[in-house]
């Protein structure tokens, strides 16, 4: 099967930078996505790595390294809004088309 | 703009009732997914569809069961709802695999 870890909670200061990590284990890869879900919301899609390296989109920017199983998503200048639950996936490896989720980081961006 | 509804936000159920939460999406997705989301667990697949009348089990499918008989609809039938299916259940639909559309969940609560 997979796995994925992620830390469970993260506070930062606004205007900070916040780094949340994510390592899997599966037995086949394809890639890792990352979502933003704000209480009471529903998820929403940050990105997506394939390739080893980073990808930016605006203040979001997400990492991944192939050969170390791990990959982060990185938010810079943060704002209050930014406050929500980020949960790394990856692809289903057992050939069926469906992602598994981690548990889900909580992001606390404090005054 | 990409959409996902669900039938209701809030459901209130008693033990042993049969259960239907309906999804709809209007982007012309093969890919539907059922999850649960509980605290601390992340988001859990119960079963996914990728196309009309395919359906395949996740990772708890036990107690559920699914219909997709047209493209843009897929349901979750809970055949004899338990106090342990109290749980926000988010539907998703994806043209591929990797950057999925929430619904906005339904919050069922079992007494």
């Amino acid at each position: 099967g997979q796995s994925l870890e992620q830390p469970s909670e993260v506070t930062a200061v606004e205007g900070a930078i916040v780094q949340i990590n994510c390592t899997y284990q599966t037995s086949g890869f394809y890639g890792l996505s990352w979502y933003q879900q704000h209480d009471g919301g529903a998820p929403t899609f940050l990105s997506y790595n394939a390739l080893d390296g980073l990808e930016e989109t605006g203040r979001f920017s997400s990492f991944l390294s192939r050969s170390d199983s791990y990959g982060y998503l990185l938010l810079q200048e943060l704002q209050m809004k930014d406050s929500a639950s980020y949960f790394c996936a990856v692809r289903d490896i057992g050939g069926r088309r469906a992602l598994t989720f981690g548990s889900g980081t909580r992001l606390q961006v404090q005054p | 703009d990409v959409k996902v509804t669900q039938s209701s936000r809030y459901l209130v159920k008693r033990t042993g009732e049969k259960v239907f939460l309906e999804c709809v999406q209007d982007m012309d997705h093969e890919n539907m997914f059922w999850y649960r989301q509980d605290p601390g667990l992340g988001l859990r697949l119960i079963y996914f569809s990728y196309d009309v009348k395919m359906k395949e089990k996740g990772d708890i499918p036990e107690g559920y069961s699914v219909s997709r008989e047209k493209k843009e609809r897929f349901s979750l039938i809970l055949e004899s709802a338990s106090t342990n299916q109290t749980s926000m259940y988010l539907c998703a639909s994806s043209a591929g695999t990797d950057t999925q559309y929430f619904g906005p969940g339904t919050r069922l609560t079992v007494l």
